[in-house]
C-alpha cells in the first residue's frame, strides 16, 4: 500500500524560506513523478510542480523563481523549499505521485497547514 | 491559462444524478484526452475518481463516470449518497502550456 506523508512546520514568518519533506512507504521513488501541490484557503487546488525519478522537473510558472525540489533516494523522501514566504503562500501543503503516464496523480498525501505569519 | 472553470456549488437530493462541468481551451481540455478528477473531504486526501476523462481507478464506484466534449469535460455521479459530499477538482495534463497540470476552481457537492 503506497503512503505520503507530509512533513514540516506549521508557521512560517513572512521572506522566509518553507521547507516541507514527503515521505514516501510501499514504493520506491526511483519511479514515477512526484509533485507539490497546494490548496490556499477560499481558493482552488494549484500544481506548484514535479520532479521526476530520472531528474527532470516541471514548475509552476508563477512560483519558478522562489522554488526547488529535490529527491532523497536513501530516505525515500522528496522535499520542497519556497523561498520568501508571503501570506499569499498561506495553504495547505499536498505531496502527490503520478505514475508512469504522468497525466494524473494516484497517490495522495492527506497534507499539511502552512500558515505564514509573523 | 491559470484554471479552468467549475462551476462553485453542484446540489441534489440522495439516489438522484449531478454533473459537474470543467471548461477549459484548446491547449488544455480540448487538445488532449488528459482530464483528472478529484474528491476531497476536509482533512483527508484527495482522491482520484477519473483519468484519462473516462477512464475508473480500481475501487472507485462506478456511481462515477467521466465524459468529454470540445474544451468542457464533466463529471456525472449517479444514485447520489451523503458520502458524496465533497469537494470536486478537475484536472487537465498538458505539454502545450507553461503550466504542466491545471486545476479546475473546484465545485463543493452538497447532498440535500
Amino acid at each position: 500500500q503506497v503512503q505520503l506523508q507530509e512533513s514540516g512546520p506549521g508557521l512560517v514568518k513572512p521572506s522566509e524560506t518553507l521547507s516541507l519533506t514527503c515521505t514516501v512507504s510501499g514504493v520506491s521513488i526511483n519511479s514515477y513523478s512526484w509533485s507539490w501541490i497546494r490548496l490556499p484557503p477560499g481558493k482552488g487546488l494549484e500544481w506548484i510542480g514535479y520532479i521526476h525519478y530520472s531528474g527532470r522537473t516541471g514548475y509552476n510558472p508563477s512560483l519558478k523563481s522562489r522554488f526547488t525540489m529535490s529527491l532523497d533516494t536513501s530516505k525515500n523522501q522528496f522535499s520542497l523549499k519556497l523561498r520568501s514566504m508571503t501570506a499569499a503562500d498561506t495553504a495547505v501543503y499536498y505531496c502527490a505521485s503520478a505514475d508512469s503516464s504522468l497525466t494524473h496523480f494516484v497517490y495522495w498525501g492527506q497534507g499539511t497547514l502552512v500558515t505564514v505569519s509573523s | 491559462q491559470s484554471a479552468l472553470t467549475q462551476p462553485a456549488s453542484v446540489s441534489g437530493s440522495p439516489g438522484q444524478s449531478i454533473t459537474i462541468s470543467c471548461t477549459g481551451t484548446n491547449s488544455d481540455v480540448g487538445g488532449y484526452d488528459y482530464v483528472s478528477w478529484y474528491q476531497r473531504h476536509p482533512g483527508k486526501a484527495p482522491k482520484l475518481l477519473i483519468y484519462d476523462v473516462s477512464n475508473r481507478p480500481s475501487g472507485v464506484s462506478n456511481r462515477f463516470s467521466g465524459s468529454k466534449s470540445g474544451n468542457t469535460a464533466s463529471l456525472s455521479i449517479s444514485g447520489l449518497q451523503a458520502e458524496d459530499e465533497a469537494d470536486y477538482y478537475c484536472n487537465s495534463y498538458t505539454t502545450s502550456s507553461p503550466l504542466d497540470y491545471i486545476f479546475g476552481t473546484g465545485t463543493k457537492v452538497t447532498v440535500l
